[in-house]
């Protein structure tokens, strides 16, 4: 699987846009980009995953760029409890899932 | 959603003793389920992949003889950490995949977290 790069750490106000970028310079044509967030003592989450489209769903919205080497997750209206660590990962198509390499992710703290 | 559940959620043991953690897919049938370990500010890190009906895929420099993994059934997977140590205190994940859906889909459970005295 390609390596992401993520900041270690971020901070958002409540009620304001988390962008949480990733980057992914070596992601392949037949890699998918995944993101999860794991709360504080609990499991991850899935959160949205994409190819090079911009995807939107309930929880956030996945920007890609369109040379692919890097992606934002947007959290449109953070609330204290998006506080989380967010991983970013990318794996090719159809490929077993357990096996994601889950890197160091970023700490999101969102602050009231 | 899909749910998976673990339990117990947290277990206290002396050294020495065995602890037996399990993974449940409590709305659908999960032919893999896999099992990592987290340590505190630490990402996740697979521990091996538990197929209903056959043997467990461990990952390299994961003791197989120390971390038995049974998958009986499509809905439950176990660890057991034998002879648990100090050192083997950690945050264990379940995740499971669903057998009817694509191999792009897991679902984590809530975790476990050991202490072993």
């Amino acid at each position: 699987d390609a390596k992401t790069t993520q900041p270690p750490s971020m901070d958002c106000a409540e009620g304001r846009a988390a962008n949480l970028p990733c980057n992914h310079s070596t992601i392949s044509g037949n890699e998918y980009v995944y993101w999860y967030r794991q709360i504080h003592s609990q499991g991850p989450q899935y959160i949205i995953h994409g190819l090079k489209n911009n995807e939107t769903n309930e929880m956030a919205s996945l920007i890609i760029t369109e040379d692919r080497k890097s992606s934002t997750l947007i959290l449109p209206h953070a609330t204290l409890r998006d506080t989380a660590v967010y991983y970013c990962i990318v794996r090719p198509l159809n490929t077993n899932a357990g096996k994601s390499t889950f890197g160091d992710g970023t700490t999101l703290t969102v602050k009231p | 959603g899909a749910v998976v559940s673990q339990h117990p959620s947290r277990v206290i043991c002396k050294s020495g003793t065995s602890v037996k953690i399990e993974c449940r897919s409590l709305d659908f049938q999960a032919t893999t389920m896999f099992w990592y370990r987290q340590f505190p500010k630490k990402s996740l890190m697979l521990m091996a992949t538990s197929n209903e009906g056959s043997k467990a895929t461990y990952e390299q420099g994961v003791e197989k003889d120390k971390f038995l993994i049974n998958h009986a059934s499509l809905t439950l997977s176990t660890l057991t950490v034998t002879s648990a140590h100090p050192e083997d205190s950690s945050f264990y994940i379940c995740s499971a995949r669903p057998t009817s859906g694509s191999q792009e889909t897991q679902y984590f459970g809530p975790g476990t977290r050991l202490l072993v005295l």
